[in-house]
């Protein structure tokens, strides 16, 4: 079976840019989770969605970040504009349900902002 | 709310020994209880978990992992360490509310020959 799939694998772009970063959840999954991984930080929980719906944003830094997730199977983080500080590794993370159920991560997309 | 603690930031054993690396957790109901594993250029994947029942769950590589609800601890274990265990271990709680798991902030596991 496949698992989460993120693409690009790697994203290296200057400062202003609008960066997009995608994410194919393993399918059947209702819960779909955006991280961001730092050395300073750890892993943080931007944002999740239960059954495409957004349930908790607390987590997106500021207003230049934003989440969608227009269909069961596909779903987008954005940054507009990148900042240097927005380097990080970002995970995509789908389960099928909470509580018990365990989390199936990507590969991650490692983002550098120049 | 709930919080995880991993109190040991990188842990250096030869390969051959035994491990643990510690999770200590607080939480105001029964927590649902998880181990990952990141290699490097990876994302997480689940080693073990824990719901209820034998407070000593086993998890894929050789891992264990022993619940005690005294100590609120959750540390996982391993007999005797392969090279290719060295990784970021993280271990997760479940609990109350949304019950969205909280990760500690990991364990960098260094192995040597």
């Amino acid at each position: 079976d496949a698992g989460v799939i993120q693409s690009p694998r790697h994203e290296v772009t200057e400062m202003g840019q609008e960066v997009t970063l995608r994410c194919k959840p393993i399918s059947g999954h209702d819960y779909l989770f955006w991280y961001r991984q730092t050395m300073m930080r750890g892993l943080e929980l931007l944002i999740y969605f239960n059954n495409n719906v957004p349930i908790d944003d607390s987590g997106m830094p500021e207003d230049r970040f934003s989440a969608k997730m227009p269909n069961a199977s596909f779903s987008t983080l954005k940054i507009q504009p990148s900042e240097p500080r927005d380097s990080a590794v970002y995970f995509c993370a789908s389960s099928l349900g909470v509580g018990n159920q365990p989390q199936h991560f990507g590969d991650g997309t490692r983002l550098s902002i120049l | 709310a709930q919080s995880v603690t991993q109190p040991d930031i990188h842990i250096t054993v030869s390969e051959g020994a035994s491990l643990e690396l510690r999770c200590n957790y607080s939480y105001g109901a029964t927590p649902y209880l998880f181990w990952y594993v990141q290699s490097p250029g990876q994302g997480l994947q689940l080693l073990l978990k824990y719901f209820s029942g034998d407070t000593l769950v086993q998890g894929i590589k050789g891992f264990e992992a022993e619940f005690k609800r005294s100590q609120s601890s959750f540390n996982l274990r391993k007999p005797s360490v392969h090279w290719s265990d060295a990784a970021e271990y993280f271990c997760a709680v479940a609990s109350g509310g949304s019950y969205i798991p909280t990760f500690g902030r990991g364990t960098s596991l260094i192995v040597h020959p």
